[in-house]
């Protein structure tokens, strides 16, 4: 059982240049969430989805695209990276509309140059 | 914006002892969690803690919420070189729609 799988783990990208971020959950769960972390400031969400083919706005969305045409798949899209955007980026499912519990994957460290 | 602080920022005990970690918040909510996080690792969901319970517990933690206080702490009794992590507090409310808010965290190390 993979629950929560993230590709890719480590990326580099240099700034203007974009990419993708895969998150895939094999839990049946209805609810992705994306989330950056950085030092000192905890976790904020970017994005989230209640739903397939639905998304909406977190408390940081700006810079960044979602899609959820599959329920088992989030894609988190950087259309034109930039060095503020460094960062560890992390996925994460739910079963309820309670958030609770976040199973999460294990992080997609990116650094933009 | 962080909806949860948690305090102290870093903890460092030796094993077999008591490790207690408070969690403060600012809105009214519907629930509190605590995930742990080992380095290079995602979040792993600890406990719920809902807004009408004053405490719960699980093995060897405890979490206690006041919510006239609008705190909640998490302790872990004798502690083990494996419980060496971060703990996070994050809460939801219903007007937050279905956002969960984290804090910063508490750095906790235990010592062998």
């Amino acid at each position: 059982n993979a629950g929560v799988t993230q590709t890719p783990k480590f990326r580099v990208l240099k700034t203007g240049q974009s990419m993708t971020l895969l998150c895939a959950q094999d839990m049946n769960h209805e609810y992705m969430y994306w989330y950056r972390q950085d030092p000192g400031m905890g976790l904020r969400l970017i994005h989230y989805s209640v739903g397939e083919g639905t998304t909406a706005k977190g408390e940081v969305p700006d810079g960044y695209n979602v899609s959820r045409l599959k329920k088992q798949n989030f894609l988190l899209g950087l259309e034109s990276a930039a060095p503020s955007q460094t960062s560890v980026y992390f996925c994460a499912s739910s079963f309820g509309p309670e958030a609770a519990p976040l199973h999460f994957g294990n992080g997609t460290r990116l650094t933009v140059t | 914006s962080q909806q949860g602080e948690e305090d102290p920022q870093a903890l460092s005990i030796q094993e077999g002892e008591n490790a207690t970690m408070n969690c403060s918040y600012k809105t009214s909510i519907n629930n509190l969690q605590w995930y742990r996080q080992n380095s290079g690792r995602g979040l792993v969901h600890l406990i719920l803690i809902r807004s009408n319970e004053r405490e719960k517990h699980s093995g060897r933690l405890r979490v206690t919420l006041d919510t006239s206080k609008k705190s909640s702490s998490l302790l872990i009794t004798a502690s083990r070189a494996a419980d060496t992590a971060s703990y996070f507090c994050a809460t939801h409310a219903w007007n937050a729609g279905n956002m969960l808010t984290f804090g910063g965290g508490t750095r906790l190390m235990v010592k062998p």
